[in-house]
């Protein structure tokens, strides 16, 4: 399986955007590249996911660099309830992976 | 919107024991998956089924098996339960390889 890089633990400020990057080397041309993230004792939440171009939903921004070999999801303005472990997940099939997600805190 | 269903929420037992989950996928979804998350961990994939038939096979241990039924609800049966298997559950499903959408969980304790 394509293993996925990201930072431990991010800290934003309420209000202000927040940028939470993954690296991805070693991607294929087939595989998709999926954000969730999981609040505190609740399942995984899919934010968004992409494969070559810059996706944008309500809840995010996903940008893919050219190469795919790295993304980065970006929340325009985070919320307090926006605190939570994100993962960033390459799937070719129909599975998903979880490994080593960033816990981001979000200051008031 | 109908999402994944599980029951129990909360289960308790005790080592040696038998332990069974069910999971009530999104209407019409096709797909269903397994995830096992103990504490202070990432979600671990243990087993998914398409259509009623295993599909993938990641970390589920011998002494765990499932099953998708012709309703599509799923069900996760663990025997001889190890204290190590005190974990959340999470039940999952999708539709034509789309979005996953994951249930609440169930949370096991082994005493």
């Amino acid at each position: 399986d394509a293993k996925t890089t990201q930072p431990n633990s991010m800290e934003s400020n309420e209000e202000e955007p927040v940028h939470l990057p993954c690296n991805h080397s070693t991607i294929s041309g087939t595989d998709y590249i999926h954000w969730y993230r999981q609040l505190p004792s609740q399942g995984p939440e899919y934010v968004i996911h992409g494969l070559t171009s810059n996706v944008n939903n309500r809840m995010a921004s996903l940008a893919i660099a050219e190469d795919r070999k790295s993304s980065t999801l970006i929340l325009h303005r985070a919320t307090l309830r926006d605190a939570a472990v994100y993962y960033c997940s390459l799937n070719a099939g129909n599975m998903l992976t979880f490994g080593g997600g960033t816990r981001l805190m979000v200051k008031p | 919107a109908a999402g994944v269903i599980q029951s129990p929420r909360h289960l308790i037992k005790e080592k040696r024991e038998t332990a069974t989950l069910k999971c009530y996928p999104i209407p019409r979804h096709d797909t269903v998956y397994w995830y096992q998350q103990g504490p202070g961990q990432d979600p671990q994939f243990l087993i998914s089924f398409y259509e009623k038939m295993q599909s993938d096979k990641g970390s589920i241990p011998d002494r765990f098996s499932a099953q998708q039924f012709s309703d599509y609800h799923s069900e996760l049966n663990m025997s001889s339960l190890e204290l190590g298997d005190s974990a959340l559950y999470f039940c999952a499903s999708s539709l034509d390889e789309g979005t996953i959408y994951f249930g609440e969980g169930s949370w096991l304790t082994v005493v």
